[in-house]
């Protein structure tokens, strides 16, 4: 099993529309979690950590679900500048500094 | 200002052939790495490198060799290349979280290798 799965999609929406990605994590001492953007032939950015309580930066939500082992990030009034791949990246705590990228989901805002 | 830097961009070369990739950080971070993106576009750590010292090195054949002259600077040297190499190749650099620093990782721009 995968340390870290997500849909690979595409996801296809409209401008507008709201649209949520789960990632699922096999270990369950995990305790770092975040969400990366990476636009076509780019490298990665960090969107947005993931934190026990959830967070929000402006139209992006970010949950942590501990007990089903996923986190969730949730984009509100999508924007063409949304179209891009999420990869959700978890920091297992028995490996110091490494950190296990999902394959990601790829978004796709059309007009 | 770039934060991390890459060098080349691109490499096209045969199999066979050794090649060498450089990344460097003026960030100031202790911590660097370097990953590969195959064409499913997974992204797999490959090693890591604290203060200069190895602390990662995952399962990655010994053709593979990276070398850091300092903290600011991550190589990667190739041997042999083969045709399965191809892929783009990350470095990315973070503060060491243990002395409280943040465990954000800033990458590179990438290397399109391509082995013919």
């Amino acid at each position: 099993r995968k340390e870290v799965e997500q849909d690979p999609g595409p996801f296809n929406v409209p401008e507008g529309a709201t649209v949520a990605f789960n990632c699922t994590y096999s270990n369950s001492a995990s305790q770092s979690f975040f969400w990366y953007r990476q636009d076509c032939r780019k490298e990665p950015k960090l969107l947005m950590s993931v934190y026990s309580s959830g967070n929000e930066d402006g139209r992006f939500t970010a949950q942590l679900n501990r007990a089903s082992q996923y986190i969730s990030l949730l984009i509100r009034d999508s924007k063409l500048s949304d179209s891009a791949t999420y990869l959700c990246v978890v920091d297992p705590p028995q490996d110091f500094n490494k950190f296990y990228f999902g394959s990601g989901t790829k978004l796709n805002v059309k007009p | 200002d770039t934060a991390v830097s890459q060098t080349p961009k691109y490499l096209v070369t045969q199999m066979g052939n050794d090649k060498s990739i450089k990344c460097e950080q003026n960030l100031g971070h202790d911590t660097m790495y370097w990953y590969k993106q195959d064409s499913k576009k997974f992204l797999k750590i490959m090693f890591s490198y604290n203060n200069k010292e190895l602390i990662i090195n995952e399962t990655v054949p010994n053709r593979f060799s990276p070398k850091s002259p300092d903290k600011a600077h991550l190589n990667l040297h190739i041997n042999s290349l083969e045709l399965g190499d191809s892929a783009v190749y990350f470095c990315a650099s973070s503060q060491d979280w243990t002395s409280g620093g943040q465990e954000t990782q800033y990458f590179g721009p990438g290397t399109r290798l391509l082995v013919l």
